[in-house]
Parts: structure tokens; C-alpha cells; sequence
């Protein structure tokens, strides 16, 4: 499976501010994809960072909050811009690799664990 | 579009006891499903996942889920838990080879002594 790094692995920042989250993988994968998982709760997709296009966001979350760039294949950033405190909580980001038979499957990042005050 | 319930928010078993965590999905085209563990302050580990093939698929720590496509259900169980095996466990969907996952709100399992 796929190694990824992702950093900073928490940071506690000022409200109004921005953050910019990265993950770096060992290898080239079409698919990443970031999520948010505040306090207590489970996983919600924010978007997927698709190489050489803008990233398709989910409902509820909007580019101008959650930029996403994907230069190549094997990195993506998330800015959390102008940061609140309801945006505390553990960004991830996770790949996909579609091998074949039963290689196919997700890897997850360690999580960045952002607190805003 | 695919969701996940996760039936149980919260299930306290003793250790050794068997216990099943409970989850249903919805979709309309084939899908892939997966059971994720989160132990405190850490990131998602794998535990097991259905693709194809045999329903029944077995994964890591013991642990094994039985792919029921009449019930649309994912259930996963382990015979006899263990202390170590308190933990969040998740419950995940993707619409078979298509990309992004639907996770379930989770499952907190706490195994007492």
C-alpha cells in the first residue's frame, strides 16, 4: 500500500488566519481525496483533489474556504482559510490505489490536528 | 450516492465476550465496503475489506465481516474480544471501483475487564 506523509502533524493557529495542510505520497495515484473529522465524529469527505484539474468539492464545502492544489501526482495541499474556531478538527488525507484483485484499496494519512483559537 | 448506517453508537462488551458491530449500506450500484479501526489519537488503520468473491472475509486482529447483499449488511464480529481492541470502528462504502468513500458515524467499542 501507499505511504503517505502528511504535515503538519497538528498546529494550533489564530482565527482569521490560514493554514495549509500537506500530503506527499510515495507513489504517483490518480485519486486523493481530503477529509475532516471534527470532534467525536466520523469521517466527512471535504473533497477530491483530482492532478491537473480543480478539485471537486462535496456538498457544503466551497473552494474559496477549502483550496486544493494538486501539481503532480504524488502531492496535494489543503488551505483552511480564514479560520474559525468551528473549523477545529483532524484534516486527512487519503489515496487510492486500484490495483489489481484485492490490492485496490484506501490509505490514510496520519491526520493534521488543527485547533484554532 | 452511497450512505452507511452504523447501528450502534456505542457497544460495551467484557473482555473475552464475542461481540458484532452492526452496519447497513445503501446504494444502487455494487460497491466495495470496509471496516476501519481508530484507536485514540491516531489515524485510520484497515481492517478488513470486501471487493468480491467470498462473502465472508476475514481480517486483521481477529476480527471478520460477512458481506450480505440482500441486506444490503456489513457486520463485523470477533469472537472474543480483547482490552486492546477498545477503539472507534468505522464502517466505510464505495461504489465498486469509482473512487471516494461514505463513512458511517462510527462505532465506539469499549471492552471492560
Amino acid at each position: 500500500s501507499a505511504v503517505i506523509s502528511q504535515k503538519p502533524s497538528r498546529d494550533i493557529c489564530q482565527r482569521g488566519t490560514s493554514l495549509t495542510i500537506q500530503c506527499q505520497v510515495d507513489s504517483q495515484v490518480t485519486m486523493m481525496f481530503w477529509y475532516r473529522q471534527q470532534p467525536g465524529q466520523s469521517l466527512t469527505l471535504i473533497a477530491t483533489a483530482n492532478q491537473g484539474s480543480e478539485a471537486t468539492y462535496e456538498s457544503g464545502f466551497v473552494i474559496d474556504k477549502f483550496p486544493i492544489s494538486r501539481p503532480n501526482l504524488t502531492f496535494s495541499t489543503l488551505t483552511v482559510s480564514n479560520m474559525s474556531p468551528e473549523d477545529s478538527s483532524i484534516y486527512l488525507c487519503s489515496v487510492l490505489r486500484r490495483g489489481t484483485g484485492n490490492s485496490y484499496g484506501y490509505t490514510f494519512g496520519s491526520g493534521t490536528r488543527l485547533t484554532v483559537v | 450516492a452511497q450512505s452507511v448506517t452504523q447501528l450502534d453508537s456505542q457497544v460495551p462488551v467484557f473482555e473475552e465476550a464475542p461481540v458484532e458491530l452492526r452496519c447497513n449500506y445503501s446504494s444502487s450500484v455494487s460497491v466495495y465496503l470496509f471496516w476501519y479501526v481508530q484507536y485514540p489519537n491516531q489515524g485510520l488503520q484497515l481492517l478488513l475489506k470486501y471487493l468480491s468473491g467470498s462473502t465472508l472475509v476475514k481480517g486483521i486482529n481477529g476480527f471478520e465481516a460477512e458481506f450480505n447483499k440482500s441486506q444490503t449488511s456489513f457486520h463485523l464480529r470477533k469472537p472474543s474480544v480483547h482490552i486492546s481492541d477498545t477503539a472507534e470502528y468505522f464502517c466505510a462504502v464505495s461504489a465498486a471501483n469509482a473512487g471516494k468513500s461514505t463513512f458511517g458515524d462510527g462505532t465506539t467499542l469499549t471492552v471492560k475487564p
